[in-house]
Formats: C-alpha cells, structure tokens, sequence
C-alpha cells in the first residue's frame, strides 16, 4: 500500500490568498483526520471524519478554515483567506477503526503564509 | 480541554543506556495512551499504545501507565542513535487524540 498521500508537500502562498491542502487515505480505512503542528502548539486534531461524514470539528480554529470528504479516496482542508499565522505542518492521517486502531500519518504539508 | 504534559528537553542518553520519557495527563477518565516517534522534517510514527495499568513490553521499548497517577511512561533499552528523535505522548479519547508536544530524545554515540 502506498500509504498516506498528501499534496502539495510545500505551498508558500500570500495573506490572502486560498489555500487547498489535499489528502488521500489507505484504501479500506474509514478514518481521516486533518492535524497541523506548530513549535507553540504542538499537533492538534482539526477535524476528523467517519465514512466521509464529518464527525468532530471541534479543533478547527475559525471559520476561515473547512474540510470535505467527497468520498471514501479524497479530503481536502480549505484556508480562506490565509494569514501568516496559518504557517504550520499540516498532517492528514487514516485509520482504519477507530482507536485504539493505528493512526497512519501522511509526509504533510509544510505551509508558509507570508 | 484535555492537556497532556511533556519535557521538552532535550534529553541526552550515552548509546546503550536506557532512556526513559514522562508524560502526565489531565483526564482521570482517559483509558488509552499512545506513544509516537518523529524523526525531524517527517510525519509522526506509532511506537506502542497501553490502556491497562502496569507495564506492556515490545521489543526494546517498555510503556508503563499508572492511572492513579495519571502518569504514563516509554522506556527504551539498549539505546541507539537511530533512537534520537522527538516523542510524543497521546491521550486517546473518544474525540481522538490529544498529543503532547514532545520530549526531544538525543542518543550520544
């Protein structure tokens, strides 16, 4: 299996501007989650989904964020408009259950707001 | 909210000594803790997760949770620089997991 697969693995972009980060899960798992981690913050759960439903998205931080699932293959996590602060790792991971099932993490993306 | 504590180090072992990470927790109620290793400039990895009190063995590593204390801890054996890496505690909960930021782990040869 080829794993977790996300892209684009940088984007540096400008206040303002969309961001699309985008995500395809292990074939078979009914888990996703969307992580960002920063120095300040460590990494937090975003949001996460259960047979493409949305389930919790508690830890988006404000409404300039959002995520889709269209189907069980594809995510996608929306910034609109970035701000500097956004700058962080931003992981997409899979699982096939829920815990203690294993969480498998994608490489990331490493965005920068400038 | 659920908090979940780590030094942040670093934390320097000579090679072939046993290194040993803390972690504490904030949610008497938690049941499971999840240990994950992150090598700089990559994704986060799972080592071994526990959710009974007392120690669970797998191969150099040893998790040891003590709910009363609400504390949870990775041993690692036999120490080797391929070890150096940052580790991050986890609380599991129905919500997912809650991580801590990390104790960075640096094996000296």
């Amino acid at each position: 299996d080829a794993g977790v697969i996300q892209s684009p693995r940088h984007e540096v972009t400008e206040m303002g501007q969309e961001v699309t980060l985008r995500c395809k899960p292990i074939s078979g798992h009914d888990y996703l989650f969307w992580y960002r981690q920063t120095m300040m913050r460590g990494l937090e759960l975003l949001i996460y989904f259960n047979n493409n439903v949305p389930i919790d998205d508690s830890g988006m931080p404000e409404d300039r964020f959002s995520a889709k699932m269209p189907n069980a293959s594809f995510s996608t996590l929306k910034i609109q408009p970035s701000e500097p602060r956004d700058s962080a790792v931003y992981f997409c991971a899979s699982s096939r259950g829920t815990l203690p099932d294993t969480q498998y993490f994608g490489p990331g993306t490493r965005l920068t707001v400038l | 909210q659920k908090e979940v504590e780590q030094n942040s180090g670093p934390l320097s072992v000579p090679e072939g000594a046993i290194a040993s990470l803390n972690c504490t927790y904030s949610d008497r109620g938690s049941q499971s803790f999840f240990w994950y290793r992150q090598y700089s400039g990559k994704s986060p990895e799972l080592i071994m997760f526990i959710y009974s009190n007392g120690d669970k063995e797998d191969g150099r590593f040893t998790a040891q949770l003590n709910k009363a204390s609400q504390y949870v801890s990775l041993l690692i054996r036999d120490s080797q620089p391929s070890d150096s890496a940052t580790y991050l505690c986890a609380d599991g909960g129905a919500d997912g997991l809650t991580f801590g930021k990390g104790t960075h782990l640096i094996i000296q040869p």
